[in-house]
């Protein structure tokens, strides 16, 4: 069975910092391309970046640009975001996702990052 | 705002046939192939279509999705009740280098 689990999310002040995590089992993990996706209470989804099979191409929107890096770790089969410089509009429920827009799409169960002072 | 622009509501009485509308643009939609979600409250979303009219396995025939110049368009037929969801499309957009997501579209089963 395909499982995304992701952790690490928390309540953080303004400025701080977050790692988050997805482990993947299920699948062959080097298969695939891997993206986060957020959702702020209550709105729409919202894309953040992703990361090529071999971790050594990585896109990001430009909201989160020079503050959030994507990688992985194919030996331990993990997807990461670390996220710098929060701010209290980084505020949402994110998702990993595999394949997010191809047949084999499957996606985390989601974790809350919530920014606040 | 949204790249891609959906209605924000749609509604149908069991049964009914309904359409939920995705408009883009040639950078995204234009050039790029489309996919649908659906989102129930307090869960993940789930891919209903891929490659403007392909379903994964599991996702019944009900559901179908097309694609002309720049809009596309999810159709489901014979609306149930557990249809009630959240649906959204998306697309990668060559000229911005990202996945763009529309803004999603609530639909109500009357």
């Amino acid at each position: 069975e395909v499982q995304l689990v992701e952790s690490g999310g928390d309540l953080v002040q303004p400025g701080g910092s977050l790692r988050l995590s997805c482990a993947a089992s299920g699948f062959t993990f080097t298969n695939y391309w891997m993206d986060w996706v957020r959702q702020a209470p209550g709105k729409g989804l919202e894309w953040v970046a992703n990361i090529n099979k071999d971790g050594n191409k990585k896109k990001y929107v430009d909201a989160v640009k020079g503050r959030f890096t994507i990688s992985r770790d194919n030996a331990k089969t993990s997807l990461y975001l670390q996220m710098n410089d929060l701010r209290v509009d980084d505020t949402a429920v994110y998702y990993c996702a595999r394949d997010l827009l191809g047949p084999s799409c499957h996606w985390g169960q989601g974790i809350l990052v919530t920014v606040s002072s | 705002q949204s790249v891609l622009t959906q209605s924000p509501s749609a509604s149908g009485t069991p049964g009914q046939r309904v359409t939920i509308s995705c408009s883009g643009s040639s950078s995204n939609i234009g050039r790029e192939s489309v996919s649908w979600y659906h989102q129930l409250p307090g869960t993940a979303p789930k891919l209903l279509i891929y490659s403007n009219n392909q379903r994964p396995s599991g996702v019944p025939d009900r559901f179908s999705g097309s694609k002309s110049g720049t809009s596309a368009s999810l159709a489901i037929s014979g609306l149930q009740s557990e249809d009630e969801s959240d649906y959204y499309c998306a697309a990668w957009d060559g000229s911005l280098n990202v996945v763009v997501f529309g803004g999603g579209t609530k639909l109500t089963v009357l």
